[in-house]
């Protein structure tokens, strides 16, 4: 169990345009979704947490209207990389945290990651 | 949350334990140690998490000291699937509030066959 999913799983846009990535718990419902970017080589760096339900909290430094993140069901939040350019080229990688009155709640779980490519 | 050191590679021979040392010397009371991994190009995986005391499950050991500044976490028999950068955070839990997970550098495992 615990499965997390992403689409696509790779993506390449043209700059300027807008590209939509969704991330999915496929067997269980998830409250919280957290969003996070990693450039080669280096760690993953934290963008924003999504509550089913409300707005998201980004992270110091990450634009909110350039990455707009929805969090519309317990299953499902998606993130839109708006007006897309070279430098948001990057491994886009979701986790899901279970519903709070799950035994294990305080876990997250991955998805695969998304890497985007911007020409 | 506390700040975790690790050092940046280590290797390990086939079929050995490896061990991965984790320091995190400010680390409070209600903060928990979590060790996830990273194969590369995939999306990170929960190895185990514990408080205090040391914790064992089908994928490893995870040793912390007494004075719970420091942690270890044990691959009992390494292959070489278990290549991957491992990170150790640190992490307060509370009951339903939303925890970030902040990743460090970790350390880079290379199994040699």
């Amino acid at each position: 169990g615990a499965v997390v999913s992403q689409h696509p799983s790779w993506v390449i846009c043209k700059s300027g345009t807008s590209v939509k990535i969704e991330c999915r718990s496929l067997d269980f419902q998830a409250t919280t979704m957290f969003w996070y970017r990693q450039f080669p080589k280096q760690s993953l760096m934290l963008m924003a947490t999504s509550n089913e339900g409300s707005k998201a909290t980004y992270e110091q430094g990450v634009e909110k209207d350039k990455f707009l993140i929805n969090h519309a069901s317990l299953t499902l939040s998606t993130l839109t990389v708006t007006s897309a350019h070279p430098e948001d080229s990057s491994f886009y990688i979701c986790s899901a945290r279970p519903r709070i009155d799950r035994p294990s709640s305080y876990e997250q779980y991955f998805g695969p990651g998304t890497r985007l490519t911007v020409t | 949350d506390a700040k975790t050191t690790q050092p940046p590679s280590m290797d390990c021979a086939e079929g050995r334990a490896a061990n991965l040392p984790c320091n995190h010397s400010t680390i409070s009371g209600n903060e928990y140690v979590y060790w996830y991994r990273q194969i590369h190009s995939q999306g990170p995986q929960y190895i185990i998490h514990g408080l205090k005391n040391n914790e064992t499950n089908e994928m490893a050991s995870l040793i912390i000291t007494e004075d719970r500044k420091s942690s270890t976490l044990i691959l009992p028999h390494a292959t070489l699937r278990d290549t991957a950068v491992y990170y150790c955070i640190v992490r307060a839990d509370y009951g339903g509030a939303t925890n970030k997970l902040i990743f460090g550098t970790g350390t880079l495992l290379a199994v040699q066959p």
